[in-house]
């Protein structure tokens, strides 16, 4: 699976929208651009996931460039609940040794603030 | 519809102790999974079923079994706890196409097993 690289860190107030870059210049055609979330001590959170289109869902909305090195996840209105580690993985579609395998990296701790 | 149920939500062993760690999904999904989650070393997939009477070794299979009890149930059991199982350990669930394995994955709350 391709390598992501995220900020370490963002921080956004409250209503307004959270816009959180992800890089995954090495991406193959095959895979996925997956976002995932974890609030303290709770388990991930699938977000919404996307292959070259742009995608939307009732959590937050997922742009990918043109060329796929990058993509962007939105959350339209922060709420305080909204504040966790958000990842950015590409995965590959298909199964075989790849199956189940999730390679979450050090994702952007977004903190929301009032 | 509570998704995926994960019990015991804490569990301390003592070396060479052994449990089972039970993990129910009520999606109807085919596919389960467990991972552990260890601080800087993200999540590694333990053992996962593509579907019900199937079990496959993931990346850290070592000191672990499994077992996938019906659609509903998967459980992990350490049958000679160690300190390096330490950790804390999440279960998920997901749809399984037939032509495609992409589809998200939903996880538990998890279970937090200290050995000591």
């Amino acid at each position: 699976d391709a390598k992501t690289t995220q900020p370490p860190s963002m921080d956004c107030a409250e209503g307004r929208a959270a816009n959180l870059p992800c890089n995954h210049s090495t991406i193959s055609g095959n895979e996925y651009v997956y976002w995932y979330r974890q609030i303290h001590s709770q388990g991930p959170q699938y977000i919404i996931h996307g292959l070259k289109n742009n995608e939307t869902n009732e959590m937050a909305s997922l742009i990918i460039t043109e060329d796929r090195k990058s993509s962007t996840l939105i959350l339209p209105h922060a709420t305080l609940r909204d504040t966790a580690v958000y990842y950015c993985i590409v995965r590959v579609a298909t199964g075989g040794t790849s199956y189940g395998k999730l390679t979450f990296g050090q994702g952007t701790i977004l903190t929301v603030h009032p | 519809n509570a998704g995926v149920t994960q019990t015991p939500k804490f569990q301390v062993l003592k070396t060479g102790q052994s449990m089972t760690l039970q993990c129910a999904q009520d999606m109807n999904h085919n596919s389960m999974y467990w991972y552990r989650q260890d601080p800087g070393m993200g999540l590694r997939l333990i053992y996962y079923s593509a579907s019900e009477g199937t079990t496959d070794k993931g990346e850290v299979p070592n000191g672990y079994n499994v077992s996938r009890l019906n659609k509903r149930e998967f459980s992990l059991r350490l049958e000679s706890a160690a300190p390096s199982q330490t950790s804390v350990y999440f279960c998920a669930s997901s749809t399984r196409e037939a032509s495609s394995y992409n589809s998200p994955l939903h996880f538990g709350n998890g279970t937090r097993l200290t050995v000591t």
